[in-house]
């Protein structure tokens, strides 16, 4: 199985804050990655897709770079409705597999 | 407008078969390329993926619970059910079932539905 690592587990950040959150594979995914988001009691949502693509209706401050075995998703002027749990999911083979999450809360 | 609805028990005694349904809407699972995957979420935990089921009856299985998983589909129904033999209290969980995009080289999931908890407790 391809493990993916994120870090950190936890982020404390501010409304206007640049923040950055690092996913790893264990071995190459080449660009098969994908983000979400999810919010307490809520279903995780799809933020990126290949590592670098927006999906549609995902506001532009967010972004996602890598490729290989390192990867990051970046949101700029982070808002208040951004504070959430991200997770990152790996889609270059079975078992697909997700990173432990990433809280982002409020500092 | 795509969306997806699991159901089933809310609790279940250790070594029950748990079943869950997803029936969904907004798609059809004879489109090629469609598929309807299963994702738990232990409480405070990561997602994990279970199985997925396509448009043209193929399906994968998370290795490490194969031999306790099995997925079907019901296209005329619009039904993907999921079971589970032998559950245990570590099987407690929010299971989701999620829809995946008609595309062939793609395995993510880009809607999901609400979700169901699943309690195991004798």
């Amino acid at each position: 199985d391809i493990q993916m690592t994120q870090s950190p587990s936890t982020l404390s950040a501010s409304v206007g804050d640049r923040i950055t959150i690092t996913c790893r594979a264990s071995q190459s995914i080449v660009s098969w990655l994908a983000w979400y988001q999810q919010k307490p009691g809520k279903a995780p949502e799809l933020l990126i897709t290949k590592a670098s693509s927006l999906e549609s209706g995902v506001p532009s401050r967010f972004s996602g770079s890598g490729s290989g075995t390192e990867f990051t998703l970046t949101i700029n002027n982070l808002q208040p409705d951004d504070f959430a749990t991200y997770y990152c999911q790996q889609y270059n083979a079975y078992p697909l597999t997700f990173g432990g999450g990433t809280k982002v809360e409020i500092k | 407008q795509i969306t997806l609805k699991e159901s089933g028990p809310t609790v279940v005694k250790p070594t029950q078969t748990l079943t869950l349904t997803c029936t969904f809407s907004g798609f059809s699972l004879s489109t090629p390329g469609v598929g309807v995957g299963w994702i738990r979420q232990p409480p405070g935990k990561a997602p994990e993926w279970l199985a997925v089921i396509y448009w043209n009856d193929d399906n994968r299985y998370s290795p490490s619970l194969r031999s306790r998983l099995s997925i079907t589909k019901d296209t005329s129904k619009n039904q993907v059910v999921l079971t589970m033999t032998n559950m245990d209290s570590v099987d407690t969980a929010t299971y989701y079932c999620a829809h995946r995009p008609a595309s062939f080289s793609v395995y993510y999931f880009d809607l999901w539905g609400q979700g169901t908890l699943v309690t195991v407790s004798s």
